[in-house]
């Protein structure tokens, strides 16, 4: 299994670009995240996802678009990047139920908005 | 809401124990977990608490209070490879959906 899995890892965005994130797990997870990370603010929950064709709006939503069409993926859409959104991107999945299952990252994707 | 308070930062010498403190304060709990943090790197899972009580995994254990809404990671003989950051986060149920919400982490780092 791959696990959880991001791309790009790196990318480098004018003001006003849009671009999307993808995700990918193989794992039939039911439940996926977008966090972004910034130093001295942690994981912050963007958006998620408890099953295809769900979703809904996490801590720091705007400026961001998901879909979750397939169990698997949940891209992440920046619509007109701002600087503001330079930041390490993570995307996570786990299933529910009581017990909670650990979640698992993908490796992340580092972007810079210029 | 949630509310997650750790300290920012802990020194520790190699071979010592630290405990690394956690508090919170949610309705709806569902569980806490502890995952640890290596710079320019994915969180990976390292514990999951959701009863009070104490539970072992080698060189790490974690504690959970739930009246007191308090949790421990404990690390023994601490090894340089433990210098991170230990991110504690919590699980409960907002609006029919389990929600995880971290803290800013904690950067441990490990002197010889």
């Amino acid at each position: 299994n791959a696990g959880v899995t991001q791309t790009p890892k790196f990318q480098v965005l004018k003001t006003g670009q849009s671009m999307t994130l993808q995700c990918a797990q193989d794992m039939n997870h039911e439940y996926m995240s977008w966090y972004r990370q910034d130093p001295g603010m942690g994981l912050r929950l963007i958006h998620y996802s408890v099953g295809a064709g769900i979703t809904d709006q996490g801590e720091v939503p705007n400026g961001y678009n998901v879909s979750r069409s397939t169990t698997e993926d949940f891209p992440l859409r920046l619509l007109s990047a701002a600087p503001s959104q330079t930041s390490v991107y993570f995307c996570a999945s786990r299933q529910p139920g009581q017990g909670a299952g650990e979640q698992f990252f993908g490796p992340g994707t580092r972007l810079t908005v210029l | 809401g949630q509310n997650i308070d750790q300290p920012t930062e802990m020194t520790a010498t190699e071979g010592a124990i630290v405990q690394i403190n956690c508090t919170y304060q949610t309705s709806g709990f569902n569980g806490l977990f502890w995952y640890q943090q290596h710079a320019g790197e994915a969180p990976t899972f390292l514990s999951y608490n959701v009863l009070d009580g104490l539970e072992e995994k080698g060189r790490f254990s974690s504690f959970l209070s739930r009246s007191k809404g308090y949790s421990y990671l404990l690390l023994k003989e601490l090894q340089m490879k433990d210098s991170a950051s230990y991110l504690c986060a919590v699980s409960d149920w907002r609006g029919g959906y389990q929600k995880v919400t971290f803290g800013i982490g904690t950067k441990l780092q490990v002197i010889p």
